[in-house]
């Protein structure tokens, strides 16, 4: 059963960026089977698709979100990487990883990361 | 873009209730449609997928149908642990999710 964690800074300031990791076991990133997801819920609220990567290193993004974000993957460590810059307060929110059939069958806890001064 | 309109937003319902939530597409997506639970403070958990097929260690009294832009999400006799928040998503095009309906007790 594949098991994800997300892990990184819980505060970040205002116009700085924002960076996340995604530690993957019991699949490999590298297997060819699965995209590997961002998705995030600001507080109270819905979610939403940030972007993802694919094992050839092909990525996908939210055309909302695309101007400021980046997803990598660094398949000897089975961990994929989320770096969102120029946050702002609205980018407040739960952050999750996420694999699977649908792109999010298996998702990690996720980490609230809240940008503030 | 596609987009995905849930409805309804909120619903009261009593345990043994049958509900029905919809979810409409905003172009054909075929039967790349999947639905989700979440509970405060927990990550979605998938109900189902491919509109209908349900995922394994799901409880039989989930069910989905639909093809195109309509689907539905069933429940056939609502259960307390059944109280939760209910999200539609499409993954033909990338992801879209609905925007939720929560399942009230009445």
């Amino acid at each position: 059963q594949v098991q994800l964690q997300e892990s990184g800074p819980g505060l970040v300031k205002p116009s700085q960026t924002l960076s996340l990791t995604c530690t993957v076991s019991g699949d490999s990133i590298s297997s060819g089977a699965n995209y590997w997801t961002w998705i995030r819920q600001h507080p109270g609220k819905g979610l939403e698709w940030i972007g993802y990567i694919y094992y050839s290193g092909s990525t996908y993004y939210n055309p909302s979100l695309k101007s400021r974000v980046s997803i990598s993957a660094d398949m000897s460590k089975n961990q994929f990487f989320l770096e969102l810059n120029s946050v702002t307060a609205a980018d407040t929110a739960v952050y999750y990883c996420a694999t699977g059939k649908t792109s999010s069958d298996h998702w990690g806890q996720g980490t609230l990361v809240t940008v503030s001064s | 873009d596609i987009q995905m309109t849930q409805s309804p937003s909120t619903l009261s319902a009593s345990v043994g209730d049958r509900v029905t939530i919809t979810c409409r597409a905003s172009q054909s997506i075929s039967n790349w449609l999947a639905w989700y639970q979440q509970k405060p403070g927990k990550p979605p958990k998938l109900l189902i997928y491919k509109a209908s097929t349900l995922e394994s260690g799901v409880p039989s009294r989930f069910s989905g149908s639909g093809s195109g832009t309509e689907f539905t999400l069933t429940i056939g006799s609502l259960q307390p642990d059944d109280f939760a928040t209910y999200y539609c998503q499409q993954y033909s095009r990338f992801l879209t999710f609905g925007g939720g309906t929560k399942v009230e007790i009445k």
